[in-house]
């Protein structure tokens, strides 16, 4: 079955750490997007990539960096300029005029 | 501009109909509506078209009116299934995913 798979599902990272969150899809999507779920807020987009090797900043990107190396990959790194990393991050894939698939997210707390 | 999502949460007996409106301050593309139940991914649901056009699956309807930039979801006969926060995401001109911009939900609680 083809899906979306984020690793790991919990994660706890001391404060002034980097860490990276994985994103891996088989849908054959073009389209990538990480998005930040925070409670009462909805979902807001930190970055977006529709090709290999370009990607694009969404609405929330400062203290987050990207890359889209492989088509089916889409890791975000949270760095330590973040200043409140402590979230649930969703990471999502799509076709062009296609709704969004996403994975099951990874819950990311900062101590 | 993020849209204006109602009820924030309701509680329904399983059988029982909801409603849940979505409201943006600008003129829209599309209306997508997507339901998350507790620590999981986001499930699509739906997506309304501006001139009519509804694509989705489900047993779940919806309306889009494009002069009051609003959209309505619909749930009759409510199942225990139904539970979960439902999200609208508006699409504002000129269209694409990366445009999508996410309500705050509504939490929606089914009992038995």
């Amino acid at each position: 079955d083809g899906g979306i798979t984020q690793s790991p599902k919990y994660l706890f990272r001391k404060e002034g750490q980097n860490v990276t969150l994985s994103c891996e899809q088989n849908l054959n999507h073009d389209a990538m997007y990480w998005y930040r779920q925070d409670p009462g807020q909805g979902l807001r987009l930190i970055y977006y990539s529709q090709i290999v090797n370009d990607f694009q900043k969404g609405d929330i990107a400062e203290g987050y960096s990207v890359s889209r190396e492989k088509k089916e990959s889409f890791p975000l790194t949270v760095t330590s300029a973040q200043k409140n990393p402590t979230a649930f991050y969703l990471c999502a894939s799509s076709m062009v005029d296609s709704p969004l698939h996403f994975g099951n997210g990874t819950r990311l707390t900062v101590t | 501009q993020q849209p204006v999502q109602s009820p924030q949460a309701v509680i329904l007996r399983e059988g029982e109909d909801a409603v849940i409106n979505c409201s943006s301050s600008k003129a829209l593309y599309s209306v997508h509506w997507y339901r998350q139940k507790h620590g999981e991914a986001p499930v699509f649901l739906m997506i309304l078209l501006k001139g009519g056009e509804q694509k989705g699956h489900e047993k779940i309807s919806a309306s889009f009116n494009e002069k009051k930039q609003q959209s309505s979801l619909y749930l009759t006969a409510s199942q225990l299934s139904y539970s979960g926060t439902y999200f609208c995401g508006t699409e504002i001109p000129p269209a694409g995913n990366e445009k999508l911009t996410f309500g705050t939900g509504t939490r929606l609680t089914i009992i038995p």
